[in-house]
């Protein structure tokens, strides 16, 4: 079983349309993340947490919230989904040392018509 | 502010030796680190440079020059499931969060 688990993998909804992105994970990492990949970018950052109480805004966190369940768990919602949203979602953990080491979930694609 | 550059594509032949550079501008630098992307699939770890010099794991090797704000990654006896999507990333100065470069798309022909 993966390690990070993502759900949904692939999703089509319509605009204006609230969506939840929910990833789970059994490293018992403390620190937790969401990226957003588009084609031809790099990933850009959403939002991250470093333990359950803690959630921080990432490079462009807006049209996005989070929720930190628990340790094991990191949801991304967008409260009124649009079609520029339309991306590949990653969900990732990390160890609480700063080596650049990330561990990703298999991606959620997303659609927004 | 802070960005990355790489090559957007790379082709190399199968058995061969290739280099992906990446050339960075922060103010601030805490690593440069190394992924690979298979189409379709999720971004895995490859290494991380904090000091100057190479780092060897197995068939790879990833190199840092700070003076230089450079760094590459070295692939060797290239094979054809190194064909993939390389992205280097760098810390960013006021978060500590990765900030990731667009990504080098590596061809490999037989």
């Amino acid at each position: 079983d993966a390690d990070v688990t993502q759900t949904p993998r692939n999703r089509i909804t319509k605009t204006g349309k609230r969506i939840m992105l929910e990833c789970s994970q059994t490293k018992g990492h403390d620190r937790m993340y969401w990226y957003r990949q588009d084609p031809g970018l790099g990933l850009r950052l959403i939002y991250y947490s470093f333990d359950v109480k803690d959630i921080n805004k990432g490079e462009i966190s807006d049209g996005y919230s989070v929720s930190r369940q628990a340790q094991a768990k990191f949801s991304l919602s967008l409260e009124s989904a649009i079609p520029n949203q339309t991306a590949l979602y990653f969900c990732a953990t990390s160890r609480n040392t700063n080596t650049g080491e990330l561990f990703f979930g298999e991606g959620s694609r997303l659609t927004v018509l | 502010g802070q960005s990355l550059e790489q090559p957007s594509e790379v082709t190399a032949v199968e058995g061969a030796i290739v280099q992906i550079n990446c050339t960075y501008q922060t103010s601030g630098f805490y690593g440069l680190s190394w992924y690979q992307q298979h189409d379709g699939g999720a971004p895995t770890f490859l290494s991380y440079n904090a000091l100057d010099g190479l780092e060897e794991t197995g068939r790879f090797s990833s190199f840092l020059s700070r003076s230089d704000s450079y760094g590459y990654l070295l692939l060797q006896e290239l094979q054809m499931k190194d064909s993939a999507s390389y992205f280097c990333a760098v810390r960013d100065e006021s978060n500590y969060q990765l900030i990731w470069g667009a990504g080098t798309k590596l061809i490999i022909k037989p």
